[in-house]
């Protein structure tokens, strides 16, 4: 069975440019997750989705990120402008369903370098 | 808020001994706990899940234990192998966030041969 799929792997930009991350959840999966990962830290949500609809994006800097998930299955999450402060790695993840004892299955993750 | 925090942060031991990562947690209205397994360059590999409800889960030489009233968790790695080297995250849900996992920060361990 195939995992949760993230492309680019690793992605170098300029600060002020734009950027956007690919993901798609192990097929079934309802619930998506978009994970961000500082250097030396603990993953922090930034939006979670339960099909198409964002349920929880409390930690989503609007001001410069967005995310979509429009057909419920895979998901793209862009920068617009990038910042320095934004390189880290950001995870993608998905689980059967938003019950808390489903298990989260994570992506490889793409690490994005602003320059 | 709720904030976990892993101790020690870095841990480097021989090949074969037997260890115990340290997971502390502020707020212990949790759902359940989770260890993951973090290889450099590589997403997260779920290792234990432990229910509020359980004490301990075991899965081949990992044991994790869960003091809830306590706000501690422990990953215990028998005859540890180089192969164990890696970055290991526990994380815990809140009853109140749904299915937010909060994370530490990590114990990056070696194990040397």
């Amino acid at each position: 069975e195939a995992g949760v799929v993230q492309s680019p792997r690793y992605k170098i930009i300029e600060k002020k440019q734009p950027v956007a991350f690919w993901c798609n959840p192990i097929s079934g999966h309802n619930t998506l997750y978009w994970y961000r990962q500082n250097l030396g830290q603990g993953p922090e949500l930034l939006i979670r989705y339960e099909n198409e609809e964002a349920v929880d994006d409390s930690q989503l800097p609007k001001d410069r990120f967005s995310a979509e998930r429009l057909k419920g299955v895979d998901s793209t999450l862009k920068i617009q402008p990038a910042e320095l402060g934004d390189s880290a790695v950001y995870l993608c993840a998905s689980s059967l369903g938003p019950a808390e004892n489903y298990e989260q299955y994570f992506g490889p993750g793409t690490r994005l370098t602003v320059t | 808020k709720q904030e976990v925090t892993q101790i020690p942060a870095a841990l480097s031991v021989p090949e074969g001994e037997n260890l115990v990562l340290n997971c502390s947690f502020t707020d212990s209205a949790i759902y359940n706990l989770q260890w993951f397994r973090q290889d450099p360059g590589k997403g997260l590999t779920s290792l234990l899940l432990i229910q509020s409800s359980q004490r301990e889960q075991t899965s081949g030489r990992l044991n994790a234990s869960l003091d809830k009233s306590s706000g501690r968790s422990t990953l215990y790695i028998a005859a540890s192998q180089p192969g164990d080297s890696a970055t290991y995250l526990c994380a815990v849900r809140q009853e109140t966030s749904g299915s937010r996992l909060t994370f530490g920060e990590g114990t990056q361990l070696t194990v040397n041969p």
